[in-house]
């Protein structure tokens, strides 16, 4: 089966630009997570949405970052405009609801804004 | 604010002996706690996990310590081998969360 799926894996931007990552969950799994990874922080929850409904976007660092889960099998995180701040990786992961705590991850998206 | 909190950025450890990895967490009501293994360009793996109605939990190599009055557990490897050098990510949820909340990983080197 097909792990949780993320593009780009790099993206390296000009500061001010539209930034869009992408996710396309596990087949089946009904719980998406958006997280940051920073040296600072570690792992960062920003969004995460249950049967494509936002739940919880207390993470969402500012208005600049945005997300939207139009279906069952993708999301995107938007940020417009990025700065050079947000160079980080950025994770996708998925789960299925009622069926344990452990969450499954993408590979990631490495972003740096310059 | 920092809920879980693994305070060694960085740990090295010879092969074959015993790594300990460390974690924190100042929330009373998590009463889940998880560990996952990152290698580099991959992401987070699940790795072992432990309820809060238990101390301890083995798998293998692995094993989870959970102190719940000092709000500490420990991830124990041995012995220690060198595809275990990753980062590695403590978490905790709670009853009804549907969310896990990381820490600040550490980084262990394994040298042979």
């Amino acid at each position: 089966d097909a792990g949780v799926i993320q593009s780009p894996r790099h993206e390296v931007t000009e500061m001010g630009q539209e930034v869009t990552l992408r996710c396309k969950p596990i087949s089946g799994h009904n719980s998406l997570f958006w997280y940051r990874q920073t040296m600072m922080r570690g792992l960062e929850l920003l969004i995460y949405f249950n049967n494509n409904v936002p739940i919880d976007d207390s993470g969402m660092p500012e208005d600049r970052f945005s997300a939207k889960m139009p279906n069952a099998s993708f999301s995107t995180l938007k940020i417009q405009p990025s700065e050079p701040r947000d160079s980080a990786v950025y994770f996708c992961a998925s789960r299925k609801l009622l069926s344990g705590n452990t969450i499954y991850f993408g590979e990631g998206s490495w972003l740096t804004v310059v | 604010d920092q809920q879980v909190k693994q305070n060694s950025p960085s740990l090295s450890v010879q092969e074959g002996r015993i790594s300990i990895l460390n974690c924190d967490y100042t929330n009373s009501m998590f009463d889940y706690f998880l560990w996952y293994k990152k290698y580099p360009a991959e992401g987070p793996t699940f790795l072992i996990s432990i309820s809060s109605i238990k101390d301890k939990n083995e798998d293998g190599r692995f094993t989870v310590f959970l102190n719940k009055s000092a709000k500490h557990l420990s991830l124990h490897i041995v012995p220690s081998q060198p595809g275990d050098s990753a980062v590695y990510f403590c978490a905790a949820s709670w009853e009804g969360a549907q969310k896990l909340v990381f820490g600040q990983g550490t980084r262990l080197t394994i040298n042979p």
